[in-house]
C-alpha cells in the first residue's frame, strides 16, 4: 500500500519570505501522480500544483514550485514571498494506479506579519 | 460553472441512527470519490465511482455504502452511526475515472456529528 509522510506538523514563516513543507512518499508503483492541497479554515480543499511521476522537471505555479525527488521519494512544495493568505493546512497527496488519493497527516502553515 | 456541490452542510445525529449525504460532481465529470476527514488528520478514501459503478473502496465497515445516480450525482450512506463517525465528508470529482493527471475538485464538505 502507498504511505504519504509529512514531517512538519506546523511549520511558521515569515510575510514575504521562503518556506519550505517536506513530503515523502513509498510505493511501488512506476506511474503516478503527486498533489499539494491547501485547505484554509473554510475546509475546501484547493488544488496547489501537481507532478507527473514520469516528468523531470519540477512543476511551478506562480509563487508556488516543487522540489521533486523520484529516487528518494521525496516531494517538497516551496512557497516564496509567503502572503498572509497562504496561512492554512498544507497536504501533501499521492494518485497512483487505483485512482483514489493517498493523504499525509498535513501541515500547519502559518504566516506572520 | 458550479463547483461540486454537498448537502447538508452540517448535521447532528445520534448514535446508532442513519445518514445519508449528497454530492453533485461538477458538470461533465463523470467519477465521484467519497473521503472522511477526522479533525487533525487527512482525509481518508472511502469509495470511487464511475459511471455508476463502484471502482474502488477503502478500508470502512460495511456500515458505510454509497451509489451513483445516472446524473453522475452521488449519495454516501452510513448506518448505525457511532461516534467515531463523527468527521468531516468529502466529496471530489473528476472527469474520469481512470489514472489521469486530471484535476480532482473537492467540495465543501457535510460536517457530520454524532452524540
Amino acid at each position: 500500500a502507498q504511505t504519504v509522510t509529512q514531517s512538519q506538523p506546523e511549520m511558521s514563516v515569515q510575510e514575504a519570505e521562503t518556506v519550505t513543507l517536506s513530503c515523502t512518499y513509498d510505493t511501488s508503483e512506476s506511474d503516478y501522480y503527486l498533489f499539494w492541497y491547501k485547505q484554509p479554515p473554510s475546509r475546501q480543499m484547493i488544488l496547489v500544483i501537481r507532478q507527473e511521476a514520469y516528468k523531470q522537471q519540477n512543476a511551478t505555479e506562480n509563487r508556488f514550485s516543487v522540489n521533486f525527488q523520484k529516487a528518494a521519494k521525496s516531494f517538497s512544495l516551496k512557497i516564496s514571498d509567503s502572503q498572509l493568505g497562504d496561512a492554512a493546512m498544507y497536504f501533501c497527496a499521492y494518485k497512483g494506479y487505483g485512482n483514489k488519493l493517498v493523504f499525509g497527516a498535513g501541515t500547519i502553515l502559518r504566516v506572520k506579519s | 460553472d458550479a463547483g461540486v456541490t454537498q448537502s447538508p452542510t452540517h448535521l447532528i445525529k445520534t448514535r446508532g441512527q442513519h445518514v445519508t449525504l449528497r454530492c453533485s460532481p461538477i458538470s461533465g465529470h463523470k467519477s465521484v470519490s467519497w473521503y472522511q476527514q477526522v479533525l487533525g488528520q487527512g482525509p481518508q478514501f472511502i469509495f470511487q465511482y464511475y459511471e455508476k459503478e463502484e471502482r474502488g473502496r477503502g478500508n470502512f465497515p460495511d456500515r458505510f455504502s454509497a451509489r451513483q445516480f445516472p446524473n453522475y450525482s452521488s449519495e454516501l450512506n452510513v448506518n448505525a452511526l457511532l461516534l467515531g463517525d463523527s468527521a468531516l465528508y468529502l466529496c471530489a470529482s473528476s472527469l474520469d475515472g481512470s489514472l489521469s493527471g486530471n484535476t480532482i475538485y473537492f467540495g465543501e464538505g457535510s460536517w457530520l456529528t454524532v452524540v
